[in-house]
């Protein structure tokens, strides 16, 4: 079936610092591959998507491009700031359920430092 | 701004209780969804709805139930509350089709059984 495997956190950077939190993905077929956020005391919100292969999505200085060859969905970003300190699941939806559900990660925690 | 609800942010209950978690959305999805939250398992799905009255199971649907008696809402049901129910859960909604679709979801609901 499908399923999606995240880096386990938390993960600590300084303000400023580059981030990268790996994703990959067991698939039939070409899923959509999503990103979503969840600040404190929030519900998850949707940080970026991509469904095609070298498609890259792109929000808030965020970015992941899906990578068939290699099954993956990295998230990055060039400089990280406190406010980017969260829960980071990357998740996918496949054409064996009509691309209507989705299977997450795991989650990532992100510290951010002043 | 889009906007999903759930009736509590908190909520405690005794053992053996019969739990009502509310959800409502003024998007107009055709999809509903229930997930639990636990740390190191990311979300998991219990229950999805594609239409009024329509239901199908998720990945751990035992010990609950659903109900979808108008577009805009979706209930979760425990019928026996136990300890191992202690979690957060969260509701989302998406639109029907298409496989870019993002799912928008409530703050969540923080069941703690006693």
């Amino acid at each position: 079936g499908n399923s999606v495997t995240q880096m386990e956190g938390p993960v600590t950077l300084s303000e400023e610092a580059f981030l990268t939190i790996n994703c990959t993905y067991t698939a039939t077929g070409y899923p959509s591959l999503f990103w979503y956020v969840q600040y404190p005391g929030e519900g998850l919100q949707l940080l970026l998507k991509a469904t095609k292969a070298d498609d890259k999505g792109s929000n808030k200085g965020f970015e992941a491009t899906y990578r068939k060859e290699t099954t993956s969905f990295h998230l990055e970003k060039g400089s990280v700031q406190v406010s980017d300190s969260a829960v980071y699941f990357c998740a996918l939806s496949g054409m064996n359920t009509g691309f209507q559900k989705l299977v997450f990660g795991t989650g990532t925690r992100l510290l951010v430092s002043p | 701004d889009v906007k999903v609800t759930q009736s509590s942010r908190y909520l405690v209950k005794r053992t053996g209780e019969k739990v009502f978690l509310e959800c409502v959305q003024d998007m107009d999805h055709e999809n509903m969804f229930w997930y639990r939250q636990d740390p190191g398992l990311g979300l998991r799905l219990i229950y999805f709805s594609y239409d009024v009255k329509m239901k199908e199971k998720g990945d751990i649907p035992e010990g609950y139930s659903v109900s979808r008696e108008k577009k805009e809402r979706f209930s979760l049901i425990l019928e026996s509350a136990s300890t191992n129910q202690t979690s957060m859960y969260l509701c989302a909604s998406s639109l029907f089709g298409g496989r870019s679709y993002e799912q928008y979801f409530g703050p969540g609901t923080r069941l703690t059984v006693t």
